[in-house]
């Protein structure tokens, strides 16, 4: 099946600096990504959608301030926690659809704010 | 507002019989649904799908069922093996976008 890397699978980072989180497509062309936030024990809740050369669609309740996004390339999508606080501290998942009838998702991202 | 819901968050059982997994959704515009597989610190893997023009998709151990009037579907793994064990989600959507709305999440336990 289709491969999407994300990186790094975990991250600890001190309040008030910014992590960035990769999503790439290994081995095929996505116009769109997805990001996902998971909290402890609770279901995947989809932050925004990611379109290659346009601005990210964020649901209701995402501040586009706090979480950027940006879909540089085909294969590529970033999202960036600016200002992380330890509220912000979960668990991050990207996806990316292929064309197909699923999306595949990232291996995850672990963010720990201290 | 949970539009995909899956009401226990637990289940357990004895390898070799049946797990049965249940998920309900609200939104009746959903056309396509999913069942991913998800590991702590995973992201979720791809089980088995339906289209809503279906009322039965099978694949190997995993048989998925849509019942349309109730808005329900569930995931059917026969026989259930200890490598199973995991945590479910069933996710929805429509228009034949990936944009997924997932469920809540049923951990299931199969005992040696």
């Amino acid at each position: 099946g289709a491969v999407v890397s994300q990186h790094p699978s975990r991250v600890i980072c001190k309040s008030g600096t910014s992590v960035k989180i990769e999503c790439r497509s290994l081995d095929f062309q996505a116009t769109t990504m997805f990001w996902y936030r998971q909290f402890p024990k609770q279901s995947l809740m989809l932050m925004a959608t990611s379109n290659e050369g346009s601005k990210a669609t964020y649901e209701q309740g995402v501040e586009k301030d706090k979480f950027l996004i940006n879909h540089a390339s085909l294969t590529l999508s970033t999202l960036t926690v600016a200002s992380a606080h330890p509220e912000d501290s979960s668990f991050y998942i990207c996806s990316a659809s292929s064309g197909d009838t699923e999306a595949f998702f990232g291996q995850g991202t672990r963010l720990t704010v201290v | 507002d949970q539009q995909v819901k899956q009401n226990s968050p637990s289940l357990s059982v004895q390898e070799g019989r049946i797990s049965i997994l249940n998920c309900d959704y609200t939104n009746s515009m959903f056309d396509y649904f999913l069942w991913y597989k998800k590991y702590p610190a995973e992201g979720p893997t791809f089980l088995i799908s339906i289209s809503s023009i279906k009322d039965k998709n099978e694949d190997g151990r995993f048989t998925v069922f849509l019942n349309k009037s109730a808005k329900h579907l569930s995931l059917h793994i026969v026989p259930s093996q200890p490598g199973d064990s995991a945590v479910y989600f069933c996710a929805a959507t429509r228009g034949g976008t990936y944009k997924y709305i997932f469920g809540t999440g049923t951990r299931l336990k199969v005992l040696a």
